[in-house]
C-alpha cells in the first residue's frame, strides 16, 4: 500500500512571498487533515476534509492560508502572503473514518 | 489551554533498560489515546493506542497504560533499543470531535548505547 505522498520536501521563501504544498492520500481514505507543526510542539491541526468537503477548519488563519481538495483525492495548501512565524513543518495525514491516521513525510518550510 | 501534555521534554535512558514516556490530561470525554513516534525528517508513525474501557494494552517491547481517576496514560518500552531513539507524541480523542486529535508537545527520547 502506498503512503501519504507530499511534496515538496523542503520549501525556503522570503517573507511576504506566496507557497503551496500538494498532499496526495492513501487511495480511499476518505479524510485528509492538514497539519503545522512547529519545532518543540505537538501537531497542530490546519484543516479536516471528509472527501472533497471541509469538516473542520476552525484553526486555519484564513487571511493568508487556504486549502482545497479536488474531487475528494489529492489536496494543496497554500500560504499567501507567507510570514516568519509560518516557519514549521506541515503535515498532511488521511485516515478512514474513524480509524488511525497514516502521516506523510511532511514539507519543512523556512521563511526569511 | 493544553488537553494533552507531555512534561517531559527529553528523556535520556540506557540501552537495555526501561523507557517510560508519561502523559496527562484534562479532557474527561477522551475515550481513546494514541502514541505516535516521529524521527526527524519523517512524519509521525502510529505505535500503540488504548480505548478508555481498557487500563492496559501491549504490543510486543511497547505497553501503554492508562489511569483514568488520574488522567494519566504512559507509555512503557522494555527492553531499550537505539532505534527507539525518537520523538514520542501523545494524542487523544473523543468521540464528539470528528474523530480528530489532540496533541501533546512530544518527548524526545535519547536511548544510549
Amino acid at each position: 500500500e502506498a503512503g501519504v505522498a507530499q511534496s515538496p520536501r523542503y520549501k525556503i521563501i522570503e517573507k511576504r512571498q506566496s507557497v503551496a504544498f500538494w498532499c496526495n492520500p492513501i487511495s480511499g481514505h476518505a479524510t485528509l487533515y492538514w497539519y503545522q507543526q512547529i519545532l518543540g510542539q505537538g501537531p497542530k491541526l490546519l484543516i479536516q476534509f471528509q472527501n472533497n468537503g471541509v469538516v473542520d477548519d476552525s484553526q486555519l488563519p484564513k487571511d493568508r492560508f487556504s486549502a482545497e481538495r479536488l474531487k475528494g483525492v489529492d489536496s494543496t495548501l497554500k500560504i499567501q502572503p507567507a510570514k516568519l512565524e509560518d516557519s514549521a513543518v506541515y503535515l498532511c495525514a488521511s485516515s478512514l473514518v474513524n480509524s488511525g491516521y497514516t502521516f506523510g513525510s511532511g514539507t519543512r518550510l523556512t521563511v526569511v | 489551554d493544553q488537553q494533552v501534555k507531555q512534561n517531559s521534554p527529553s528523556l535520556s535512558v540506557q540501552e537495555g533498560r526501561i523507557s517510560i514516556l508519561n502523559c496527562d490530561y484534562t479532557n474527561s470525554m477522551f475515550d481513546y489515546f494514541l502514541w505516535y513516534k516521529k524521527y526527524p525528517a519523517e512524519g509521525p508513525t502510529f505505535l500503540i493506542s488504548i480505548s478508555s474501557i481498557k487500563d492496559k494494552n501491549e504490543d510486543g517491547r511497547f505497553t501503554v497504560f492508562l489511569n483514568k481517576s488520574a488522567k494519566h496514560l504512559s507509555l512503557h518500552i522494555v527492553p531499550s533499543q537505539p532505534g527507539d531513539s525518537a520523538v514520542y507524541f501523545c494524542a487523544a480523542r473523543s468521540s464528539d470531535s470528528n474523530y480528530q486529535l489532540i496533541w501533546g508537545a512530544g518527548t524526545k527520547l535519547i536511548i544510549k548505547p
